[in-house]
């Protein structure tokens, strides 16, 4: 069974400081596809990141980045120097080849304090 | 142009009412997916359609309907609204190459109220 879980539930941190949001996942499969998604407060869905089961090199976007560890089954994400924009609602999602679906976690709330 | 798009962005009903919302995608993608988002955030998978056949029915109530007229339209229907049917929900769509997992685009989301 897929599941995906975001422990934090919300992270409060002051402009500037880095801040890591954690993503743990199962899956019985060996091809799978990891995911992140922005929700900030205006509502909208905004893709972040795709990531097959293969590639576990860590990426760079800017100030965001990707670690992605097969061994502990965990796709954490880190913003550097976080700025108020930053503030969001972030999922995590997987999805396994050939089904079409896509789980999400729970989410976690970012809030970035000026 | 917006690449997902929704109507209504607003939706206030009354229980037992029916109602549609309708998605339309002109990023030339093969499939599309219905999501509900509660009061709590939690985002869940309703439909899943590919080239216009439905792939996934999450255990989702039959007074749901989707439809799918052609690869770029994927409606929802419902029927006798309930006071829990109230939530966002979110049409999106994604190239669909054989179910590999491709990043999903969004629609700015329906808020339906069931007073």
């Amino acid at each position: 069974a897929q599941k995906v879980t975001q422990a934090q539930t919300e992270i409060s941190v002051v402009e500037k400081e880095d801040v890591t949001l954690d993503c743990v996942y199962e899956t019985r499969d060996t091809t799978y596809y990891l995911f992140w998604y922005k929700q900030p407060p205006s509502g909208e869905l905004v893709f972040l990141i795709r990531r097959n089961s293969f590639d576990e090199q860590n990426e760079i976007s800017g100030r965001y980045s990707w670690n992605f560890q097969k061994s502990t089954s965990s796709f954490n994400f880190t913003i550097t120097a976080s700025q108020v924009v930053d503030s969001a609602v972030y999922f995590c999602a997987l999805s396994e080849r050939g089904t079409y679906k896509y789980i999400f976690g729970t989410g976690t709330r970012l809030k970035v304090l000026a | 142009d917006t690449a997902v798009s929704q109507t209504p962005k607003y939706l206030v009903t009354q229980m037992g009412n029916d109602k549609s919302i309708k998605c339309e995608q002109n990023l030339g993608h093969d499939t599309m997916y219905w999501y509900k988002q509660d009061s709590k955030k939690f985002l869940k998978i309703m439909f899943s359609y590919n080239n216009k056949e439905l792939i996934i029915n999450e255990t989702v109530p039959n007074r749901f309907s989707p439809k799918s007229p052609d690869k770029a339209h994927l409606n929802l229907h419902i029927n006798s609204l309930e006071l829990g049917d109230s939530a966002v929900y979110f049409c999106a769509s994604s190239l669909g190459t054989s179910g590999s997992g491709d990043e999903q685009y969004f629609g700015p989301g329906t808020r339906l109220t069931v007073t």
